[in-house]
């Protein structure tokens, strides 16, 4: 039982490009997030998906774009990174909506764009 | 959320308990306190919560006041392995929420 996986562990993006930071879970979890981590700071909610075919936007979503694929993925797309988007990237998941407080996180993407 | 508070840093001596403060005097009646940990460059971690009884898991105990403003994080027996920042997280008590991290309180154990 792995918990919540995330690949890749570390990238680099030169400005402009692209790319998808994948998410899995194997815990049977309805819902799942997306957040952002800048050093010295809180972690930011970017998406998230309550429940399978649905998604919805967090607190700071603007240059991102996810998709809940199935049950156990949830990916975010960066279409054009920015230096601004340099952040470590932690994926959670909870059980279901009415669980969303305890949320179980995988160990995080740290991207860095050039 | 409801607003917390939580001192900035704390340290403490390894094998001695380790007790984290929070306030939330703005917290609602049904309204749950929660804590969470995050150890260096890994996803935070779930700890504990409760809503007014005082709560013990594996891991820590929670002793929440009567008036519900304020609430302690204990760990009773600290390692190295602790050291981390806590995270003291109020959410709305209102259908699905999203968490509200916070800065935390950064504890440092020290041998």
């Amino acid at each position: 039982n792995a918990g919540v996986t995330q690949t890749p562990k570390f990238q680099v993006l030169k400005t402009g490009q692209s790319m998808t930071l994948q998410c899995a879970q194997d815990m049977n979890h309805n819902s799942m997030y997306w957040y952002r981590q800048d050093p010295g700071m809180g972690l930011r909610l970017i998406y998230y998906s309550a429940s399978e075919g649905t998604t919805d936007k967090g607190e700071v979503p603007n240059g991102y774009n996810v998709s809940r694929l199935n049950k156990r993925e949830f990916s975010l797309r960066l279409e054009s990174a920015a230096p601004s988007q340099t952040s470590v990237y932690f994926c959670a998941s909870s059980e279901n909506p009415q669980s969303s407080r305890t949320q179980y996180f995988g160990p995080g993407t740290r991207l860095l764009v050039l | 959320d409801a607003k917390t508070t939580q001192p900035t840093s704390m340290d403490c001596a390894e094998g001695r308990a380790a007790n984290l403060p929070c306030n939330h005097s703005t917290i609602s009646g049904n309204e749950y306190v929660y804590w969470y940990r995050q150890i260096h460059s890994q996803g935070p971690q779930y700890i504990i919560h409760g809503l007014k009884n005082n709560e013990t898991n594996e891991m820590a105990s929670l002793i929440i006041t009567e008036d519900r403003k304020s609430s302690t994080l204990i760990l009773p027996h600290a390692t190295l392995r602790d050291t981390a920042v806590y995270y003291c997280i109020v959410p709305m008590n209102t259908g699905f929420q999203k968490l509200v991290f916070g800065t935390g309180t950064r504890l440092l154990v020290s041998p």
